[in-house]
């Protein structure tokens, strides 16, 4: 165990819906990541929050926007999903925003999106 | 470009060697990590090698990196059944503020009896 946690495990949906992934990260991380792991794309990192303010974007599409809350808990938003967006959602954190110290990044368990 | 590739598979029995590689591309990562995904679970951080170093051994696991041609590679000695997973390589870059990870395209582990 990670000690991250994502909710819900499992989301089914329909197209043009819209849905909202939840991450508590481990006690004490500042930062939070996004990832999106699919069987064309393989692993892509979406975006990163630090302490509540966004500090780097991968390939994050414009549908899907993040937030960071003052509990540091956060949010990954995908709307007008479409069948493509279907994958494992997953989120990191860490205690630190830079890398340059090693930082480890723990994951959480993903959250799988089915748009049908 | 940001490709970190990685062979899609590989096969040994139960008590070899396992040697899986990656290619990465930024010189400059600081870090190069290795992480172990397990079926229907998350990424779990197996070993990192600071970019300074050429090889980093922890129990069974050997990291070795040729940085002149960003190749690094993981080596399971006395593979079991357990380690069947799909290992990751991944680079880390950093823009001073923010790090961002790059995974390979994942290295599907079987271990065969």
């Amino acid at each position: 165990d990670s000690g991250v946690t994502q909710t819900p495990k499992h989301l089914i949906t329909a197209t043009g819906q819209r849905v909202t992934l939840r991450c508590s990260p481990r006690s004490g991380d500042l930062s939070v990541y996004w990832y999106q792991q699919s069987l064309d794309q393989g692993l892509q990192f979406l975006i990163q929050y630090y302490n509540g303010e966004e500090r780097a974007k991968g390939n994050i599409l414009e549908r899907f926007s993040a937030q960071q809350f003052p509990d540091l808990h956060s949010e990954l938003n995908l709307s007008s999903l479409e069948l493509g967006d279907s994958a494992l959602y997953f989120c990191a954190s860490s205690e630190e925003s830079s890398g340059s110290s090693g930082d480890e990044q723990f994951f959480g368990p993903g959250t799988r999106l089915t748009v049908l | 470009g940001e490709d970190v590739e990685q062979s899609l598979f590989l096969s040994v029995r139960e008590g070899d060697s396992s040697v899986i590689n990656c290619t990465y591309t930024d010189s400059s990562s600081t870090y190069l990590y290795w992480y172990k995904q397990e079926p229907g679970a998350g990424l779990q951080l197996l070993t990192y090698i600071f970019s300074n170093m050429d090889m980093k051994q922890d129990q069974r696991l050997t990291v070795l990196l040729n940085k002149k041609d960003k190749h690094l590679s993981l080596r399971i000695a006395d593979t079991q059944t357990g380690d069947s997973a799909i290992y990751f390589c991944a680079e880390i870059q950093n823009t001073g503020t923010a790090s961002k990870l790059t995974f390979g395209t994942g290295t599907r582990l079987q271990v065969t009896l």
